[in-house]
């Protein structure tokens, strides 16, 4: 069991240019979570799935965010136009109720 | 305003002492803790969980929970030095859905 896979773990992208989130969840899981965490703000809820069908977006910026899981064995968090703001570190998670596993995190910087 | 709060933000504990750490949710809706440990670097991996009032023990943590005042703690006795971390509590209407993470206490614990 390799945990939940995120990729990559590292992304710079530009002011205003799209970046894309990768996450494959523990297989057999049925939600998939995303959330960020900033020192400032902490761990932020971001959007969730359960069994591929998205249940509840309600900490997603509605603008500029995404996420999509077109398959049991993938979810990716796409952010559009980023902003320095956007800099965080985004951590994918999947559970079996009640415990859930959390990935590496992919750190995104926005210069 | 963290609708998950922690106290105290920061605890510098001595090696073999106990460490105490609280949690308390403003949200009513709230039927669900979870306390998770991060250490630096790291993504967080969950140490306890607790739905019912009381206290529940896992080796050297005990959890207490009060639903009345929405209010868990966790306790670390016998501190190691690998128990320097961030402890984050989280706090759920409902166990398999997303979870509002508080913002932490990190715990130092020096030889």
């Amino acid at each position: 069991n390799a945990g939940v896979i995120q990729t990559p773990r590292h992304k710079v992208t530009g002011k205003g240019q799209e970046a894309t989130l990768w996450c494959e969840p523990i297989s057999g899981h049925s939600a998939v979570f995303w959330y960020r965490q900033t020192i400032v703000q902490g761990l932020e809820f971001l959007t969730y799935f359960r069994n591929q069908a998205p249940i509840d977006d309600s900490g997603m910026p509605k603008e500029r965010f995404s996420a999509q899981m077109p398959n049991q064995s993938h979810s990716t968090l796409k952010i559009q136009s980023t902003q320095p703001q956007d800099s965080a570190v985004y951590l994918c998670a999947s559970s079996l109720a009640p415990e859930v596993f959390f990935g590496k995190g992919t750190r995104l910087t926005v210069v | 305003q963290q609708k998950v709060q922690q106290s105290p933000e920061s605890l510098i504990v001595p090696e073999g002492g106990m460490a105490s750490l609280n949690c308390t949710s403003s949200d009513r809706n709230v039927d669900y803790f979870w306390w998770y440990r991060q250490h630096s670097g790291k993504s967080p991996k969950m140490l306890m969980s607790i739905f019912s009032n009381g206290e529940k023990e896992e080796g050297r943590f005990t959890v207490h929970l009060n639903k009345a005042s929405l209010h868990t703690s966790l306790h670390i006795r016998d501190s190691q030095p690998s128990d320097s971390a961030l402890y984050l509590c989280a706090a759920s209407s409902n166990y398999a859905q997303g979870l509002t993470f508080g913002l932490g206490t990190r715990v130092s614990v020096f030889p």
